[in-house]
C-alpha cells in the first residue's frame, strides 16, 4: 500500500522557536495533503488542506501566520509552527490523497513538545 | 452540516470476544466511508473503504457494513486480540466542486483485556 512518512517523529523545542515538520508521500503523487492536530484522547482536528502549487486552505480558528504550510511538490508538504508556545504541544499528523478520490493515507505523526 | 457520530465512545471487552462499533453520518453528497485503526501515538491505518454500492467489506477479522439508505455503518471485530486495543475512526468522504472533503468521527476507544 501507499506510504506516507513524517519527519521528525518527535521534537522538543523551546518556547518562541519555530519547528518544521515534513510530510512525504513515498510511492505516489499526492495531489492534496491534509494537516491534522490531535490532543490526547481526542479526535483528529483538521488544520488545513493544501493542493500542490497553491496556497493552503485553513480551517476556522487556525492561524495561517502561525502554522505555515508549503506544498511545494506532489510528494512533499511542510508544516512550520512559528513562535511555538507550550499550548502548541500536540500530535501532528499529515495525510496525503492520491489522484483517486478514495485514496487517503496517513503519516505516522509527529509529537511536538514545546517547553 | 456534515457530521459523523460514532458509538460507543469507549468499549472494554475480553480477549476472544466479538464486538461491533457503530457509525452514523449525515454527509452529502456521499463519496465513500472508511474505517481506520489508530494505535496510541501513531497515525491512523486504513482498515476498509466502501463506496455507495458496497454493503460489506472484510479485512481479516474486521468486517465493515454500510447501509446507504439509513446512513449507517458498522465495524465488526471477530475473536478480538489484545492488539486490537486502539481507537477506531469512521471517516465519511464527500466530493464537492471537485474537492474531496473527509469528515471524521470522534472515534471509539476499544480496550481488549486478557
Amino acid at each position: 500500500g501507499a506510504v506516507v512518512s513524517q519527519h521528525p517523529s518527535r521534537v522538543i523545542c523551546k518556547s518562541g522557536t519555530s519547528v518544521k515538520i515534513e510530510c512525504r508521500s513515498l510511492d505516489f503523487q499526492a495531489t492534496t495533503m491534509f494537516w491534522y492536530r490531535q490532543f490526547p484522547k481526542q479526535s483528529l482536528m483538521l488544520m488545513a488542506t493544501s493542493n500542490e502549487g497553491s496556497k493552503a486552505t485553513y480551517e476556522q480558528g487556525v492561524e495561517k501566520d502561525k502554522f505555515l504550510i508549503n506544498h511545494a511538490s506532489l510528494t512533499l508538504s511542510t508544516l512550520t509552527v512559528t513562535s511555538a508556545h507550550p499550548e502548541d504541544s500536540s500530535f501532528y499528523i499529515c495525510s496525503a490523497r492520491g489522484r483517486l478520490e478514495y485514496e487517503q493515507y496517513f503519516g505516522p505523526g509527529t509529537r511536538l513538545t514545546v517547553t | 452540516k456534515n457530521q459523523v457520530e460514532q458509538s460507543p465512545q469507549s468499549l472494554i471487552i475480553l480477549e476472544g470476544k466479538n464486538c461491533t462499533l457503530q457509525c452514523n453520518y449525515t454527509v452529502s453528497p456521499f463519496s465513500n466511508l472508511r474505517w481506520y485503526k489508530q494505535d496510541t501515538g501513531r497515525g491512523p491505518v486504513s482498515l476498509t473503504i466502501m463506496t455507495f454500492s458496497e454493503n460489506t467489506k472484510s479485512n481479516g477479522r474486521y468486517t465493515a457494513t454500510l447501509d446507504a439508505d439509513t446512513k449507517q455503518s458498522s465495524l465488526h471485530i471477530t475473536a478480538s486480540q489484545l492488539s486490537d486495543s486502539a481507537s477506531y475512526i469512521c471517516v465519511v468522504g464527500s466530493t464537492s466542486g471537485g474537492s474531496y472533503i473527509p469528515t471524521f468521527g470522534r472515534g471509539t476507544s476499544l480496550i481488549v483485556h486478557p
